[in-house]
């Protein structure tokens, strides 16, 4: 079945560091690709999404290419802010339904 | 305009009990998700309604997991004779409606943790 799979945490930087989480998916056709966001004591939030090969999906300074050749879409961020302290999962939505699968999530530390 | 929500935010309950979970999703929204995230994994896909049907329950684990929306807004996620494995925190998303590719987003309620003494 359908699957991500993403780098493991935590991942800690210093501030105005550079980012890069990677993210790799397994799945039948072109599913749809998102980044969410769950940052401390809050809900999950979409951070981006891509929808075809090609597309980049970008917000509040990320990053993310949905790139077939490799079955990738990893978030990158040239300088992160310690607000950019959180758990970030990425996920895709399958073709036949509306369902997303997620990634296990990485936890970013941004120390001052 | 008001999120989604979830209620309650904590419960606590013990082994063999019933227990149900609320989600109240954004107005408007027809297309209605409920996930199981455990510590340190990301969220898992257990049901999903479009309206009042339930369009696709393939991640429900067993048959103590049910879930029902009867009027096409308000879901209550049902789990009987709870386990200790049932402990996680309960999402529910909401979209204005399930398109195919998924392209809609997904607006996610603070979840509500449960716990299984």
């Amino acid at each position: 079945g359908d699957s991500v799979t993403q780098m493991e945490g935590p991942v800690t930087l210093s501030e105005e560091a550079f980012l890069t989480i990677n993210c790799t998916y397994t799945a039948t056709g072109y599913p749809s690709l998102f980044w969410y966001v769950q940052y401390p004591g809050e809900g999950l939030q979409l951070l981006l999404k891509a929808t075809k090969a090609d597309d980049k999906g970008s917000n509040k300074g990320f990053e993310a290419t949905y790139r077939k050749e490799t079955t990738s879409f990893h978030l990158e961020k040239g300088s992160v802010q310690v607000s950019d302290s959180a758990v970030y999962f990425c996920a895709l939505s399958d073709i036949a339904g509306g369902k997303l699968i997620f990634g296990q999530g990485t936890e970013l530390s941004v120390k001052p | 305009g008001a999120g989604v929500s979830q209620t309650p935010s904590n419960k606590v309950t013990e082994k063999g009990k019933y227990v149900e979970l609320r989600c109240d999703p954004i107005s408007g929204h027809t297309a209605l998700y409920w996930y199981r995230q455990s510590l340190g994994q990301g969220p898992e896909f257990l049901i999903y309604f479009q309206g009042t049907g339930a369009a696709d329950d393939s991640g429900l684990p067993n048959d103590r997991f049910f879930a029902v929306r009867p009027e096409g807004s308000v879901s209550t996620l049902k789990i009987q004779r709870t386990e200790r494995g049932d402990s996680a925190v309960y999402l529910c998303a909401s979209s204005l409606r399930h398109s195919t590719g998924g392209v809609n987003e997904q607006f996610f309620g603070p979840g509500t943790r449960l716990t299984v003494l």
